[in-house]
């Protein structure tokens, strides 16, 4: 079974940047697609983006296309979310999540991590 | 974008209760759906995939079904636990949409 292990709160001022990471133990890093999914306060779920590590292969939600990098690092078995020209709505959990990935494609988020608080705030 | 409705946002309901939550697709999704039970404060946790598979470790009071555009949530017999929101999200494209959530409250 997978853990997942997120950074720690964050506080950023519009139009800078955040690195958010994720750390996994417990399975092969290589085994499982890595998405990020967000929660504004008070509000729902929103996904954000996902990177399939085998491949490198990246896609991201409309909302944040441009201002998004999702990466990993193999060697540390560790992905992370880089979110550029902040706005006050990108203040958010964000959580992190290991995908089931099938022949099919990626399917549903299996592990999740603590989630990381980022508040963008001037 | 696939875009999720669930049915009803909020619940109200008393242990033993029989509840059922519905999660209304845009366009057909086949059976590529999965529902999540969140507490406050924590992570989501993923309760079933595939419209009807249960996560391991999941009681079995827990089921799903549907198919297409149409699916449901049904606790058989709620228990204190089980008192959450209750999110379903589509995986049939790369839009990974969530429906908006369905509070179950203590009645």
């Amino acid at each position: 079974q997978v853990q997942l292990v997120q950074s720690g709160a964050e506080v950023k001022k519009p139009g800078s940047s955040v690195k958010v990471s994720c750390k996994a133990s417990g399975d092969t890093f290589r085994n499982y697609a890595i998405t990020w999914v967000r929660q504004a306060p008070g509000q729902g779920l929103e996904w954000v983006g996902m990177i399939i590590p085998v491949s490198r292969a990246t896609h991201s939600a409309h909302k944040v296309q441009g201002r998004i990098t999702i990466t990993t690092d193999e060697l540390t078995s560790t992905a992370f979310l880089e979110l550029s020209s902040l706005k006050s709505d990108d203040t958010a959990v964000y959580f992190c999540a290991t995908v089931w990935v099938t022949a099919s494609g990626p399917e549903y988020f299996q592990h999740w991590g603590q989630g990381t608080l980022v508040t963008v705030s001037s | 974008d696939i875009q999720m409705t669930q049915i009803p946002s909020t619940l109200s309901a008393s242990v033993g209760d029989r509840v059922t939550i519905t999660c209304r697709a845009s366009q057909s999704v086949a059976t590529w759906l999965a529902w999540y039970q969140q507490k406050p404060g924590k992570a989501p946790k993923l309760l079933i995939y595939k419209a009807s598979t249960l996560e391991s470790g999941v009681p079995s009071r827990f089921s799903g079904s549907g198919s297409g555009t149409e699916f449901t949530l049904t606790i058989s017999s709620l228990q204190p636990d089980d008192f959450a929101t209750y999110y379903c999200q589509q995986y049939n494209s790369y839009s990974y949409n969530f429906g908006q959530g369905t509070k179950l409250e203590i009645k």
